[in-house]
């Protein structure tokens, strides 16, 4: 019944290693985001995909690579992890309504990620 | 670009008093979209309220409400009979309607301590 989903819930690894976090959204929304929430709960955006297609890609690493199989699904791979990609990350989804303003975003649980 | 401040990173409430969490914001856009979520201990991010920068009245969800005044661009979030369950970060949040590559862009969160 989770609306948005993520797997794993926790991930620690030594640096330099490649890792995946999974999400998936069973609301039929249109958009998907990544959050990087770092130590001192900062939020930023890093992408967001409206059905499949890449719509917001801040500056972040092309270390980290996004990819949405479909629209129920977003993805985010990181290669060569450092350090300071410890942080937590967190999937959302939103529909699309005729105000965009009013998009409210529906968050998943967050994963964990701490490199060692 | 948008900017969001929340300029309180902590706050304390005995319980079943009220408590005002500060929002202020600034962007150049005429329509906007403001949101205020709370993350509690456990991590998850939930949404509380929102409102439409064209809204004439205040937003009201339960014990929450928001204090909107657009001159002064501020958007405070008021919580009534404080519960020891409201202990959490509180994140004020806005959300352009550049269409579909809009984003929400959050403040830093303020943490509220509802005590006895």
């Amino acid at each position: 019944d989770t609306a948005v989903s993520q797997t794993p819930k926790y991930l620690v690894t030594q640096m330099g290693n490649d890792k995946s976090i999974k999400c998936e959204q069973n609301l039929g929304h249109d958009t998907m985001y990544w959050y990087k929430q770092d130590s001192k709960k900062f939020l930023k955006i890093m992408f967001s995909y409206n059905n499949k297609e890449l719509i917001i890609n801040e500056t972040v690493p092309n270390r980290f690579s996004p990819k949405s199989p479909d629209k129920a699904h977003l993805n985010l791979h990181i290669n060569s992890l450092e350090l300071g990609d410890s942080a937590v990350y967190f999937c959302a989804s939103s529909q699309d309504l005729e105000d965009p303003g009013a998009n409210v975003l529906t968050f998943g649980a967050g994963s964990r990620l701490t490199v060692l | 670009a948008q900017k969001i401040t929340q300029t309180q990173p902590g706050m304390f409430v005995q319980e079943k008093e009220a408590v005002t969490l500060d929002c202020t914001y600034d962007t150049s856009d005429p329509s906007y979209g403001l949101f205020w979520y709370k993350q509690p201990s456990s991590g998850e991010m939930i949404f509380l309220i929102y409102q439409g920068s064209y809204d004439q009245q205040n937003a009201t969800e339960g014990r929450y409400s928001l204090n909107f005044q657009k001159a002064r661009k501020s958007a405070n979030l008021v919580i009534s009979a404080s519960q020891l369950g409201d202990s959490a970060m509180y994140f004020c949040a806005m959300r352009d309607t550049q269409g579909t590559a809009s984003k929400l862009t959050f403040g830093t969160g303020t943490r509220l301590q509802v005590t006895l």
